[in-house]
């Protein structure tokens, strides 16, 4: 099984700081997903990423996917209070495999 | 559209009780999924349903078991409760069976249980 690490585990910003969160594995991926759950909510998918090097943007945050496949990053400019929540990466095979998440806290 | 409803959202229970919770997918959707959210151990899988047969399940214990029905509803149930079920129980539902691709799943608030 392959096992999916997030650095930093938990991050705590004031607004209007960038930030990058990582997900890494010691596996190729074929592709990964990346989720943002909010307290009291369910995961909700954000984005996902196939192709080696790909990059995909979403408002201010942008999502990279490494040139060897084992290992994204997602970086939020300017980040705002609304992007508090807990960030989730995922292998989606025949089952969800989520990474151990990085816990963000914007604040005002 | 609705979405995925999970019931309840919070519940108590004792050891050694069981309990059985509910989760509703988006309407036409065959699939649910079943994960588990506990701090010291993330989100894990449970268990996936499609048309009404176990497609595939995770590394649990044979306490945790699930079925779904014809209209694709589906019930997990937990019996001989242990404090370490406590956790928010999620299901998610999709459109298509993993066999036919990667599917894209839609998550519920999930359930909240704590067990005393």
């Amino acid at each position: 099984t392959q096992l999916l690490e997030q650095s930093p585990q938990f991050l705590s910003i004031q607004e209007g700081e960038n930030l990058t969160v990582y997900c890494n594995s010691s596996s190729v991926f074929s592709s990964l997903q990346w989720y943002r759950q909010e307290p009291g909510e369910g995961p909700v998918l954000l984005v996902t990423v196939v192709t080696g090097g790909e990059v995909k943007k979403l408002k201010r945050l942008t999502f990279q996917f490494g040139d060897a496949r084992k290992d994204s990053s997602l970086h939020i400019t300017a980040a705002q209070p609304g992007d508090t929540g807990l960030y989730l990466c995922a292998l989606n095979t025949d089952k969800l495999i989520f990474g151990t998440g990085t816990r963000l806290q914007v604040f005002p | 559209k609705a979405g995925v409803t999970q019931t309840p959202r919070y519940l108590i229970k004792t050891r050694g009780q069981q309990v059985t919770l509910s989760c509703s997918p988006i309407s036409g959707h065959r699939s649910v999924s079943w994960y588990q959210q506990t701090p010291g151990q993330g989100l894990q899988f449970l268990f996936e349903y499609f048309s009404e047969t176990q497609r595939n399940k995770g590394n649990f214990p044979g306490r945790f078991s699930g079925r779904q029905f014809s209209n694709s509803r589906s019930e997990m149930n937990v019996s001989t409760l242990e404090l370490g079920d406590s956790a928010l129980y999620l299901c998610a539902s999709s459109l298509a069976y993993i066999g036919g691709g990667s599917p894209l799943y839609t998550f519920g608030s999930g359930t909240r249980l704590t067990v005393v």
